[in-house]
Parts: C-alpha cells; structure tokens; sequence
C-alpha cells in the first residue's frame, strides 16, 4: 500500500450534476496530480497541485477543477457531468513538484448514468 | 505531441519463460520513463524508472527494463514470469520540463499461465 487513500470508493451520479472526490496524501507529500482512467486506457493527466497551487493541467475543461488544502489532501470536482466522465479517478502524491515517483491511491469508480 | 505505445494488448507467456512487454515513446528531448502495474481494483503501483545512465534499470518484483535512445523504446523484461505477476502493465513517460505530468500509454494486459 502506498499510503494515498481516496474517497468514496465508487460513486454514480445523474448526468448534469456535481461531483466532489477526495484523495489524502502520503504522509510528507506536498503534490497531488489527479488522473482519469476510462475503462480499457491509460490514466490522463487532469492537473496537479503543488504547495495548494495549481501547477499544470491536461486537456480537461475548466468544469474539471480542485483544491489542495493546507495538509496537503486534495479535492476533484467535476461540474455538469456527462456520460464520457464515468472513469477511474486517480490521484498520485509526491515530494515536490519534479520529484520522479508518484504513488497512486485505489481509485475512484465514477458512473455516471 | 508527445505519446506512449504499447503495442499489445495482451501478452501471455508460460510460468517459468522470460516476458517482455513493449514500449515505445515519442516525446522531444530526454524524457524520464516509468513502468508502472494495475492489479484488479487497485491504484497503479511503481515498478521502476529510468532517470539517466545505465540502460538496463532494475526494479522492483524482479522486473527490470533497457533503455534504448536510438529505437526511443522502454521494454519491460523478466526472466522467468509468475502466475503473480498477472496485471496491467502501464509505460509512462515525463517530460523534463513538464512537472509531474505523466503521460501514459494504454497497458498490457500480462497473463501467466500455469
């Protein structure tokens, strides 16, 4: 285990609503990148945080947004939701903002019907 | 624009043979490459990496991976596979100006047969 933990495990959602995933750090990391995995690919890059900083975004709309709190946990919310969106959401820690090795949380099912 | 590609979906060695699985990458300059493995229901777990220097890069589980510049490729390799070592195997490449984006190729699925 890696010590990211995220919540919830799995979530469904209606298209058109909000949705809010957490993710908890590695003790001492202070950058969290957010992934979307859809079923059958590889994880893409959302943004990262750095220090509660946003410090670099994918190619994800701005209804894609999050937050890095103090301790360094960290918030995706996802606006207006649309069936493309049902993924794996995956969040990684790491020391710094160049460090070479992420370690990635369980994941959250995302569903949206 | 930068990309990663493994070309097999699937890779199914017998338990006990030497696996490799492939990847090749397209990203300018000198990247930083990552294997990484997804179990059933879990995160992506680090394998190895390759930063700088030697080619051939050893990871953990006994698998380790060769660099190779001139066919911008990244091979996964381990000589003698196990029933365990069943998964989704991801490659992944950041740039060295690009923080910590990591952009992944689409996996392998490795299945080790008895």
């Amino acid at each position: 285990e890696t010590g990211v933990t995220q919540s919830p495990t799995h979530l469904i959602k209606t298209r058109g609503q909000q949705v809010t995933l957490r993710c908890s750090s590695q003790s001492g990391h202070n950058t969290v990148s957010w992934y979307q995995q859809a079923l059958g690919q590889g994880p893409q890059f959302i943004f990262q945080y750095y220090r509660e900083e946003e410090n670099g975004r994918g190619n994800f709309p701005p209804r894609f947004s999050g937050l890095q709190f103090p301790n360094y946990s960290s918030e995706l919310n996802v606006n207006a939701l649309e069936l493309d969106d049902s993924a794996l959401y995956l969040c990684a820690s790491a020391i710094g903002q160049t460090t070479y090795e992420q370690y990635f949380g369980p994941g959250t099912r995302l569903t949206v019907t | 624009a930068q990309s990663v590609a493994q070309p097999e979906d699937q890779v199914n060695v017998a338990e006990g043979n030497p696996l490799t699985v492939k990847c090749t990458y397209s990203v300018s300059g000198n990247p930083y490459l990552f294997w990484y493995v997804q179990y059933p229901n879990r995160g992506l777990q680090f394998l190895l990496k390759y930063i700088t220097g030697d080619n051939l890069v050893k990871g953990s589980y006994g698998f380790e991976a060769e660099f190779n510049k001139s066919q911008t490729s990244f091979h996964l390799k381990k000589p003698s596979a196990l029933v365990s070592d069943s998964a989704l195997y991801f490659c992944a490449v950041r740039g060295r100006n690009q923080g910590g984006k990591l952009i992944f190729g689409q996996g392998t699925e490795l299945s080790v047969k008895p």
